[in-house]
Formats: structure tokens, C-alpha cells, sequence
């Protein structure tokens, strides 16, 4: 595609519930990438996929956080029962390859009431 | 783990004033980049230092990577309203880029 394209752009919860944030990489990039940037706040790092190496989780802040991608395609960010503190945009960036340029999509913007 | 650290945090100039955030890792970086997010946008590339020394322009921004590579800076000359925003370094680490935690212009006219 043409962009890092994320959806939904916009997502309003109640506290308790699932959520689950999307992401469509550029096409071809191998790596991708999940921030968390809290009103004005810096990237708060997440997740990172390689190919089809082992995720690198280390910057998941508890386990209600986790996700999936299916090859060098789509990725799936869930967090199970939201709490308020989990309000955020959740930011997905792909690239080439690792620390490689990268290329950020619009971010979803989550509310948790 | 590796750090990199921008000061300032926040800067607040009048328009057509100069304006530079500095960027210091902890370690030496292979390169170094640098990102701009508008106020309700998302980072976008500006552009990469590779070598020590370093100097590129874009327009009225410089950015400068230092001779031990553990440094960089970003200078706008003559601000304009259009530069506002969060502007970000970051440097390869581990697995990922380490981006700093940004520094935010805010121009007044």
C-alpha cells in the first residue's frame, strides 16, 4: 500500500473490556513496529516484529498486552480488560529492516471510560 | 540499555527567531535520524546522518552529527508557525530504534 494504515482510527471503551488495534504495514517491510505516546508524551516502545524471528515483547507494560502478526503482513495489538491508564494513541510503524527508517501510521486514538 | 536523551523539552520562540534541540546517546550510534510530529499527528522521517561530522540542510534546517557520533543537533533558522511540533532524534539499538523522548517548538507569530 501506499501508507501504514491503522484502524480504528478512533476507539471509546468502557474499563474492563477488550480492545484490539490493527495495523497494515508498507508492503515489502519486514519489521513492525507498536508505540503507545500518551498525551503529550514521548514513543513509548512495545513491540517489534522481524520476519518471521521472534517477536521482541520487551517493552509490553503488563501482560493484558500482547500481539500477533501473520507474516510480514497484518498485526493485531489486543489488551484484555482496558483500564483508564491505557488511554493513549497506540502508534504501528514499519520498515526495511531493523533500525531502519521508519514509516508511522495514523495512530488509534483509545479512550478508556 | 542504550539512552538517548534531547534537551530541551519545550521551547516557546517568536517567529523568525532561531531555534536548535540537541540529541546525546549513550553509547556511539552507527547513525543517527531524526523524526517531526505535528500537533495531532503522527512522526515522520526528516532525515539520516551516517558519518561522523556530518552536516545536511533541508531548507532552513541543518542537522549536525557529531565527530565521536554520540551527538547530533537540529537548527531551524528563522522559525516559521509551519515548524511547530515535536520533533524526535533517534539512534539504532538492540533490535529497534531508540528515540529520544523529543523537544516541542512552539512558534508564536
Amino acid at each position: 500500500g501506499a501508507g501504514v494504515s491503522q484502524s480504528p482510527s478512533n476507539k471509546v471503551t468502557e474499563k474492563g473490556k477488550d480492545v484490539e488495534l490493527r495495523c497494515d504495514p508498507i508492503s515489502g517491510h519486514t519489521a513492525l513496529y507498536w508505540y503507545r505516546q500518551r498525551l503529550g508524551q514521548g514513543l513509548e516502545f512495545l513491540i517489534y516484529f522481524q520476519g518471521n524471528s521472534a517477536p521482541d515483547k520487551s517493552g509490553l507494560p503488563s501482560d493484558r498486552f500482547s500481539a500477533e502478526r501473520t507474516g510480514e503482513s497484518v498485526s493485531t495489538l489486543t489488551i484484555q480488560r482496558t483500564q483508564q491508564e491505557d488511554s493513549a494513541v497506540y502508534l504501528c510503524a514499519s520498515s526495511s529492516g531493523r533500525a531502519g527508517t521508519q514509516y508511522f501510521g495514523p495512530g488509534t486514538r483509545l479512550l478508556v471510560l | 540499555g542504550q539512552q538517548v536523551m534531547q534537551i530541551p523539552q519545550y521551547q516557546h520562540v517568536q517567529e523568525g527567531e532561531d531555534f536548535t534541540t540537541y540529541c546525546n546517546s549513550s553509547t556511539t550510534l552507527s547513525n543517527i535520524q531524526w523524526y517531526k510530529q505535528r500537533p495531532g499527528g503522527h512522526p515522520v522521517f526528516l532525515i539520516q546522518l551516517v558519518k561522523s561530522g556530518e552536516v545536511k540542510k533541508q531548507k532552513r534546517l541543518t542537522f549536525q552529527f557529531g565527530e565521536a557520533k554520540k551527538n547530533s543537533s537540529l537548527h531551524i533558522t528563522a522559525t516559521q508557525t509551519t515548524d511547530v511540533g515535536t520533533y524526535f532524534c533517534a539512534g539504532p539499538g538492540y533490535s529497534t530504534l531508540t528515540f529520544g523522548k523529543g523537544t516541542m517548538l512552539l512558534v508564536s507569530p
